[in-house]
């Protein structure tokens, strides 16, 4: 992806509840991959999902899964009965394997009991 | 092993010195790239090795340089070190075919510049 955005830069919720992260791309290739990554505490870049864009389906693996409207460029990340744990900074990623791939911002997620 | 290496974790360089940062990983993955992480900043990519491929960003073509000997280890140099650089370097590889694959990264460097 030439540009990923992320409008939030930061969510509060309390643990056990769903939490919703938005992401916009924009791209001029015609076969691209998403991804979502969490950044810990310790500042180590987790890989936690990924969407193919010639996939219609939404990627789901375990409490994560995707909103994927290609045709408005957005890709989000939900994470269902959320934990303390996953109080983390999450990165949207886009782009292909002979570019590399480009970041957003990034949205930080708080946890409370 | 399916983590990448990163070494050293923390490096202390002076303005104007060299510094070499070090990657390896035995996934056998084709592809390792070197970003860069600032606080409150996006990733950003500064160069990738497809094979023995080196592909450069042009905005960071000249300020950094790699090599990669082998299938498994990849450098990230810097000839001349400035308080700019400093930063966190992230190394990540990844294998181009094959379903749900993804570039993973190590814990990354961090590099200070005084």
């Amino acid at each position: 992806a030439q540009k990923v955005t992320q409008t939030q830069t930061s969510i509060s919720v309390v643990e056990k509840t769903t939490v919703t992260m938005d992401c916009v791309y924009e791209t001029r290739d015609s076969s691209y991959f998403l991804f979502w990554y969490k950044q810990t505490a310790s500042g180590e870049i987790v890989f936690l999902i990924r969407q193919d864009s010639y996939k219609k389906e939404n990627a789901t693996v375990g409490h994560y899964s995707l909103n994927f409207q290609k045709p408005k460029s957005s890709i989000g990340l939900i994470i269902t009965a959320t934990q303390i744990e996953d109080s983390a900074v999450y990165f949207c990623a886009g782009g292909n394997y002979a570019q590399g791939l480009t970041f957003g911002l990034g949205t930080r997620v708080s946890v409370f009991p | 092993d399916t983590t990448v290496k990163q070494n050293p974790r923390y490096k202390l360089a002076r303005v104007g010195k060299p510094v070499n940062l070090i990657c390896s990983q035995t996934m056998n993955h084709d592809t390792m790239y070197w970003y860069q992480k600032k606080p409150n900043q996006a990733p950003k990519l500064l160069l990738f090795y497809y094979d023995k491929i080196l592909n450069r960003e042009a905005d960071t073509f000249e300020k950094f340089q790699s090599s990669r000997p082998n299938n498994s280890f990849c450098s990230l140099y810097i000839g001349s070190a400035g308080l700019e650089y400093s930063a966190m370097y992230l190394c990540a590889s990844s294998r181009r075919t094959g379903a749900n694959q993804a570039p993973l990264f190590g814990e990354g460097t961090r590099l200070s510049v005084l």
